[in-house]
């Protein structure tokens, strides 16, 4: 059973960056069948999923359009973790964050497990 | 990008009764399609997923049905555990996932 905990401050100031850590338990970051996912959820957007870091011999990435030049999301070996960062935040960027895994080899498989999400306010 | 559809936004259904919940897709997904459940303040879960395969530990009162553009989510009989806002998501157009915007199902 894999489970997934977050971290992270809920409150971001316009511009800034915003950074989010999830924690893996009862799996590896570097399963060659699995991904590591960032998907957000907001009002105005509904659920919107950001990107996904997953090893295949090597690392890959793979983000969504709407975030891609401001998004960076990075796997942490030494403590079994990912992490996302989103660059240049605006109020928009308001939402409630989750990571969320994938357990097939390839890209074409659901969400199966998630964190507990957090909510990240952009705000002064 | 492809676009989920789900109707309707708001579904009102007695305890004990069936609910049908649609899914529709802007272009053909095959059966690469998953139903979420979430319930206020918790994560989405997981619960089918090949359009028509209950995820662990899901009861057998969830169903799922369909292919290409429509999908359907059935469940059999509602139990007060049930009511939630369930969402679909394609996952054939990797990764370009997209999520519907979700279905509120509320007690009658």
């Amino acid at each position: 059973q894999v489970q997934l905990q977050q971290s992270g401050p809920g409150l971001v100031k316009p511009s800034q960056t915003l950074s989010l850590t999830c924690a893996i338990s009862g799996d590896s970051v570097s399963s060659n069948s699995a991904a590591w996912n960032w998907i957000r959820q907001s009002p105005s957007r509904g659920l919107e999923w950001l990107g996904r870091t997953y090893y295949r011999s090597k690392w890959y990435n793979d983000y969504a359009v709407s975030v891609k030049s401001r998004i960076t999301i990075n796997p942490d070996t030494s403590k079994n973790q990912f992490s996302l960062q989103l660059n240049s935040v605006t109020p928009e960027d308001t939402a409630v964050y989750y990571c969320a895994s994938q357990g097939c080899s390839g890209g074409s498989c659901s969400f199966g497990y998630w964190g507990q999400g957090t909510l990240v306010t952009v705000s002064s | 990008e492809i676009v989920m559809t789900q109707s309707p936004a708001t579904l009102s259904v007695s305890p004990g009764e069936r609910a049908t919940l649609s899914c529709r897709a802007s272009q053909s997904v095959s059966s690469n399609l998953a139903w979420y459940q979430q319930k206020p303040g918790q994560a989405p879960r997981l619960l089918i997923y090949g359009a028509s395969t209950r995820a662990t530990g899901i009861p057998a009162r969830f169903s799922g049905s369909g292919s290409g553009t429509e999908f359907t989510l059935t469940i059999s009989s509602l139990q007060s555990e049930d009511f939630a806002v369930y969402y679909c998501q394609q996952y054939n157009n990797w990764p370009l996932y997209t999520f519907g915007q979700g279905t509120k199902l509320e007690i009658k």
